[in-house]
């Protein structure tokens, strides 16, 4: 069964750091890139940026350059997102999903892991 | 970036009635050598990510019903329900995936009157 599967809730407090994982299955992981998004509650989707599984090149929604780190670990198809300095309005349901390569292949997004919720209070 | 405006934000329909939703981008999302159109439409329900139902801005995804239809090109867009139905209550989004950062309007939420 073709999947993407996160980590779970995580609450955090204003200045730490969040590491969220995206297991991969039931496809050949580096045949496509990992999309990550977020969702602030009630709010609309926002990209985060995009990994290369094959050859972990990034591309980041400016207005998070410095602040996330987006890796892959192809021996266990798993996709990871590391967002740091959290702030309150970090708050959202992370979603990581799969896309073709995101300049010779964009595409619409079909897989969709289930989501990840962080929490940032203090 | 390429900025996404829908409208209207919200929407009440009845049962079995058309619903119409709009997407307008800042910059045109085709590419003219490919002629294609870099537009995605998408629903998403409470509690779930959301669902691809439209790519290339008028192709149905596989399994999608067909009262579910697209049209448009360049900067204009819509998406039409044809007879809305109980299960298809829920926010609907347009996505451009013609350049990076990859950007999604703001939703529509639709609801049975």
């Amino acid at each position: 069964q073709v999947q993407l599967v996160q980590s779970g809730a995580e609450v955090k407090k204003p200045g730490a750091s969040v590491k969220v994982s995206c297991k991969a299955s039931g496809y050949t992981f580096t045949n496509y890139g990992i999309s990550w998004l977020r969702q602030a509650p009630g709010q609309g989707l926002e990209w985060m940026g995009w990994i290369s599984t094959y050859n972990s090149y990034t591309n980041f929604a400016q207005k998070l350059q410095g602040r996330v780190t987006m890796t892959t670990d192809t021996s266990t198809s798993t996709a990871y997102m590391e967002l740091r300095s959290l702030r309150s309005d970090d708050t959202a349901v992370y979603y990581c999903a799969r896309e073709d390569d995101i300049v010779q292949l964009p595409s619409a997004i079909r897989l969709w892991g289930q989501g990840t919720l962080v929490t940032v209070s203090s | 970036d390429i900025v996404m405006t829908q409208s209207p934000d919200s929407l009440v329909v009845s049962l079995g009635e058309r619903a119409t939703i709009n997407c307008k981008s800042s910059q045109s999302v085709l590419y003219s050598s490919k002629n294609k159109n870099y537009l995605a439409w998408y629903q998403q329900k409470p509690g779930q990510p959301p669902k691809l139902l439209i790519y290339w801005a008028s192709t149905r995804e596989s399994g999608v019903p067909d009262r579910f239809s697209a049209s448009g090109s360049g900067t204009d867009f819509t998406l039409t329900i044809s007879s809305l139905q109980a299960e298809d209550v829920a926010v609907y989004y347009c996505q451009q995936y013609h350049s990076t950062p990859r950007t999604f309007g703001q939703g529509t939420k639709v609801e049975i009157k």
